[in-house]
């Protein structure tokens, strides 16, 4: 399985443009990028997914380079409530049958 | 999206005994479904691989014989710690997967969690 390597903390302010980037050096042919985000006592919480290139929905961006070796994750504007942990994953979703590894995650904390 | 729903979502039970945690796909089928562990500032442990209609596969220094999981239907999985101690406190999450849209499109959805304190 793919790993990830993220940074484990970052700070910002509201109203900023927030850009977190994953490593995964060894991503497979097959695997997706996934990003999940999670509030204490939450269970993680899908935000956006992607093979490559860019990936735009009502929430994030991805963008992915053409080596699929990084990939990043791109939130505009935060809000106070935008403070969670932010996951990266890659995995083989073809299957289905293949459980997502979590790595340690990104820590945002947005102040006032 | 899909729902993933937990059941209960915290529970106090004294050591020695055993509680059951529900995880169900409330708008989709899940042939297979996860469980992870999850202490207190650090990231998801997978714990085993629910399988609908087979036996579970444990991730290695994971008990099959502490933490029974039953797959009964396509919707619904459950997962029993036997003989709960304290250091099994912890905070239980399942997902599943929707595999409707085909390969590439299925997503990992995660249910809101279990707490687990044994006393």
């Amino acid at each position: 399985l793919a790993k990830t390597t993220q940074p484990i903390s970052m700070d910002s302010y509201e109203g900023q443009e927030v850009n977190i980037t994953c490593s995964h050096n060894n991503i497979a042919t097959n695997d997706y990028i996934t990003w999940y985000q999670q509030f204490p006592s939450q269970g993680p919480r899908f935000i956006i997914q992607g093979y490559k290139t860019k990936v735009t929905n009502e929430v994030a961006s991805l963008f992915i380079p053409a080596d699929r070796k990084s990939s990043t994750l791109s939130l505009p504007r935060v809000s106070l409530s935008d403070t969670a942990v932010y996951y990266c994953l890659v995995g083989d979703t073809d299957t289905g049958r293949r459980a997502l590894t979590f790595g340690s995650g990104t820590r945002l904390q947005v102040q006032p | 999206g899909a729902v993933v729903s937990q059941h209960p979502s915290r529970v106090i039970c004294k050591s020695g005994t055993s509680v059951k945690i529900e995880c169900r796909s409330l708008d989709f089928q899940a042939t297979t479904m996860f469980w992870y562990r999850q202490f207190p500032k650090k990231s998801l442990m997978l714990m085993a691989t629910s399988n609908e209609g087979s036996k579970a596969t444990y991730e290695q220094g994971v008990e099959k014989d502490k933490f029974l999981i039953n797959h009964a239907s396509l919707t619904l999985s459950t997962l029993t710690v036997t003989s709960a101690h304290p250091e099994d406190s912890s905070f239980y999450i399942c997902s599943a997967r929707d595999l409707a849209g085909g390969p590439g499109t299925d997503t990992q959805y995660f249910g809101p969690g279990t707490r687990l304190t044994v006393l």
